[in-house]
């Protein structure tokens, strides 16, 4: 049973580009949320979805970020117009059911840098 | 006051040592606890869920005081391979999100 998939692992953007990362959830899980860890920091909670559905974006920068997990398809968290300050590793976590009691499991991350 | 508050450590032990860490966190209405652990540049993994009763898992024991809004670590037995970063996890008001303690540093030397 594949864990949780992210890619790119890596991304390397200059200022002012776009970035995407993808993530596709653990086979059976619904729910995909992403957490961004900053250098020498904690994980950080961006937003929670569900299939076509934001569900809780409250941990979201309110410009140049979304997110979206479509129908078919893996979620993906878009930043435009990147910033050095954007530099950090991004997880990705899925749960069978919203989080109550259920655990989330994270892919490996997307370690990215703004030059 | 921080949601979730670890000692950030290092802890250094030899082989064979008792360890346990504290957590403490803000919100009383959080009803999920858990402990991940996280190695250098890696995704942070489940190591167990903490429940009122107390639980174990081999070498691992976990407790959990509401009333203080305390959680701890027990590892018993330390193995080099024990080495990393121990996150403290609770569950937000909403129960849509979690919420990370920045981690306690341990290193198991030989």
């Amino acid at each position: 049973n594949a864990g949780v998939m992210q890619n790119p692992r890596h991304l390397v953007r200059r200022r002012g580009q776009e970035a995407r990362l993808r993530c596709s959830p653990m086979k059976g899980h619904s729910h995909v949320y992403w957490y961004r860890q900053l250098p020498e920091e904690g994980l950080k909670f961006m937003v929670y979805l569900q299939k076509e559905n934001i569900i809780d974006e409250s941990g979201m920068p309110k410009e140049r970020f979304s997110a979206e997990f479509p129908k078919e398809g893996p979620s993906i968290l878009r930043i435009q117009q990147v910033v050095r300050g954007d530099s950090a590793a991004y997880f990705c976590a899925s749960s069978p059911q919203g989080t109550g009691s259920y655990e989330q499991y994270f892919g490996p991350g997307t370690r990215l840098t703004v030059t | 006051r921080k949601e979730v508050e670890q000692d950030p450590g290092p802890f250094n032990v030899p082989e064979g040592a008792t360890v346990a860490f504290n957590c403490t966190y803000s919100n009383s209405a959080s009803q999920s606890f858990f402990w991940y652990r996280q190695d250098c540049r890696k995704e942070p993994k489940l190591l167990m869920s903490v429940y009122s009763s107390g639980n174990e898992d081999g070498r691992f024991t976990a407790q959990l005081n509401r009333a203080s809004q305390y959680i701890s670590l027990l590892i018993r037995d330390s193995k080099l391979s024990d080495s990393a970063t121990y996150l403290c996890v609770v569950n937000n008001q909403a129960g849509t999100a979690l919420i990370f303690g920045k981690g306690t540093t341990l290193s198991v030397s030989s």
